[in-house]
């Protein structure tokens, strides 16, 4: 592993399904993020970790869980997709400020 | 409300130079950051100005002014595979990264 690695790249899943997004960094960067990002708008925060241990809400938060319990790992949680979280979600990480983060590749999750 | 306003699109020729402009309302100023993403891809980190001026980086310049609230991201000698999309993204006094929708670059020979 080189960076962040996230896992799947795609998925097409029905709705009220449990959907775990993987997200996994090398970097032992204390920080970690998730946003959304959609046609036509900015990257969208999620939810994001200053440290192992500890979750934060973001902007968009609602229906979508998150746990840190190391330095590598920050999963997210769709508890019962609906089809408005079809995005492009990628996960983030950082060694201080969150405008200089690296970037996982993403996943494109369409709900139908 | 905070605000990141960029132009959706613009269109420049290979070897030409070209400046996105990016206009925020934010709740206090920590940063900006321009970030790269070519389609399909993650973004990736470009530059990042606190105080007003001209950040140098190769062909990529960004300038800041804290003053009139933007900043100008400036491409020189463009390459075709500067065609991508560039976000703009100001951290405010709460250590919260706001984010522009982007700007695309087409690059035409």
């Amino acid at each position: 592993i080189a960076g962040i690695t996230q896992a799947p790249t795609s998925q097409i899943m029905a709705a009220g399904r449990r959907m775990t997004l993987r997200c996994t960094q090398d970097m032992r960067h204390n920080a970690m993020y998730w946003y959304r990002q959609d046609l036509g708008l900015g990257l969208r925060l999620i939810h994001y970790s200053n440290t192992a241990g500890t979750t934060g809400k973001g902007e968009v938060p609602d229906g979508y869980s998150v746990s840190r319990a190391n330095t590598d790992d920050f999963p997210l949680t769709l508890a019962s997709a609906v089809p408005s979280q079809t995005s492009v979600y990628f996960c983030a990480s950082s060694d201080g400020s969150p405008g200089q983060a690296f970037f996982g590749q993403g996943t494109r999750l369409t709900v139908v | 409300g905070q605000n990141i306003d960029q132009p959706t699109e613009m269109t420049a020729t290979e070897g030409a130079i070209v400046q996105i402009n990016c206009t925020y309302q934010t709740s206090g100023f920590n940063g900006l950051f321009w970030y790269q993403q070519h389609a399909g891809e993650a973004p990736t980190f470009l530059s990042y100005n606190v105080l007003d001026g001209l950040e140098e980086k190769g062909r990529f310049s960004s300038f800041l002014s804290r003053s009139k609230g933007y900043s100008d991201l400036l491409l020189k000698e463009l390459q075709m595979k500067d065609s991508a999309s560039y976000l703009c993204a100001v951290e405010d006094s709460n250590y919260q990264l706001i984010w522009g929708a982007g700007t695309k670059l087409i690059i035409k020979p």
